[in-house]
């Protein structure tokens, strides 16, 4: 059974592109959680998911950020028009349900904006 | 969410048992408290959870006192490898998303 995958697992983007973060969840699994970890600090909780629905956006920039959990196909964290502030480490949780005792985590990715 | 307060580091040597506190003066009844590792480059890794007294798996015991305003996680006969960061999140169940706080990095020296 194969954990979560996240691609890619480095990712250069030049400000002003976008940047697309793609996180498949453990089998099985049908919520997903994105945080994000800037150097030397914790993982900030972004947005949680679940198929075809946004249930917690309260950790999204309301600006230029999104997300998606299509009922077909990976969940997608989209960043538009990158800035350097937004080089960091990406990370995609799934639980099989809300309330689980612990969500699993994706190696992340790690994106870098020059 | 419950805020958490960690030691920013500690240090440690190898076979030693390593006992990480965490302050959470403001849980709620229903929040529990979970612990996890994180490596450098890596996702973070569910270590234990618990509500009350004590509980133990195969790698970690995790105690809460009474009053629940602190627990501490701990690492029996440490080793090299154990070297990482390690956070306690403190939440509910059906919060779906868990708030990380800076966490302690432990250092395990040979």
């Amino acid at each position: 059974n194969a954990g979560v995958m996240q691609n890619p697992r480095h990712l250069v983007r030049r400000r002003g592109q976008e940047a697309r973060l793609r996180c498949s969840p453990m089998k099985g699994h049908s919520h997903v959680y994105w945080y994000r970890q800037l150097p030397e600090e914790g993982l900030k909780f972004m947005v949680y998911l679940q198929k075809e629905n946004i249930i917690d956006e309260s950790g999204m920039p309301k600006e230029r950020f999104s997300a998606e959990f299509p009922k077909e196909g990976p969940s997608i964290l989209r960043i538009q028009q990158v800035v350097r502030g937004d080089s960091a480490a990406y990370f995609c949780a799934s639980s099989p349900s809300q309330g689980s005792d612990e969500q699993f985590f994706g190696p992340g990715t790690r994106l870098t904006v020059l | 969410l419950a805020k958490t307060t960690q030691p920013i580091s500690m240090d440690s040597y190898e076979g030693q048992e390593v006992n990480i506190t965490c302050s959470h003066n403001n849980i709620a009844t229903n929040d529990y408290i979970t612990w996890y590792q994180q490596f450098p480059s890596q996702g973070p890794r569910f270590i234990i959870q618990g509500y009350k007294t004590k509980v133990t798996n195969e790698v970690a015991s995790l105690f809460i006192p009474a009053d629940r305003k602190s627990s501490t996680l701990s690492l029996p006969r440490v080793s090299l490898s154990d070297t990482a960061v390690y956070y306690c999140l403190v939440g509910t169940l059906n919060a779906g998303k868990s708030t990380f706080g800076d966490g302690t990095t432990l250092t395990v020296k040979p």
